[in-house]
């Protein structure tokens, strides 16, 4: 089992650009969770996937879309890049109902 | 405030040593995580507890609901503890968002 993957693992953008980062959940898990850490910080909720609907979202602007798909796997767009969206990105899988959850090892982005 | 502080921020300890890190919360929370991350960045789940203490190893979770207050303790330090240990809390019912602390940094000395 191949746990929780994100792709890609770094990546360097610039101002004003657009960025997609994906995630495929762990084998069997239906719900896809993303967070954003700045450094130093704790994990900051962006939203929750679940039946390829978002089914939650926390206090980032609309620049930050997502996407899940029906095998379950979840992208996360962000547009018009800031400086300070610079920061690792966390994908957690977790089964309805369970309260298990797995992370991913991140996408660290650099906004220069 | 954050509405997830841990204690302390920073904690070195030689190894051996006997460790706690605190965990206090002002939201209603129905469970507590404790995650392990390391420098690379990737997140473990340590415990998922909703009351008493669980046990995994030398890893020990405490949650007093009533206090809101959680501990995690590492006994027998070693240097492979070092990590950034973070406590989160799940809400109840009706949201799915966990609420993190910024995590403790532990350093391990042999």
């Amino acid at each position: 089992d191949a746990g929780v993957t994100q792709s890609p693992t770094h990546l360097i953008k610039t101002r004003g650009q657009q960025v997609t980062l994906r995630c495929s959940p762990k084998s069997g898990h239906d719900t896809v969770s993303w967070y954003q850490q700045a450094l130093g910080q704790g994990p900051q909720f962006i939203f929750q996937y679940y039946e390829e609907e978002e089914r939650q979202r926390g206090n980032f602007p609309d620049r930050f879309s997502g996407h899940q798909f029906p095998n379950y796997s979840s992208e996360l767009n962000v547009n018009a890049l800031l400086l300070g969206d610079s920061a690792l990105y966390l994908c957690a899988s977790s089964l309805t109902g369970k309260n298990t959850i797995y992370f991913g090892e991140g996408s660290w982005l650099t906004v220069v | 405030k954050n509405e997830v502080e841990q204690s302390p921020q920073n904690l070195t300890a030689q190894e051996g040593e006997f460790i706690t890190i605190n965990c206090s919360y002002s939201v209603g929370i129905s469970a507590l995580h404790w995650l392990q991350q390391h420098p690379g960045g990737g997140i473990v789940s340590l415990f998922m507890l909703s009351s008493g203490k669980k046990k995994h190893g030398r890893l020990i979770a405490t949650i007093n609901i009533q206090e809101k207050h959680s501990s995690l303790h590492i006994t027998a330090s070693h240097p492979r503890d070092s990590a950034v240990y973070i406590c989160a809390g799940r809400p109840g019912a009706g949201s799915y968002q966990l609420t993190f602390g910024k995590g403790t940094k532990l350093s391990v000395i042999p």
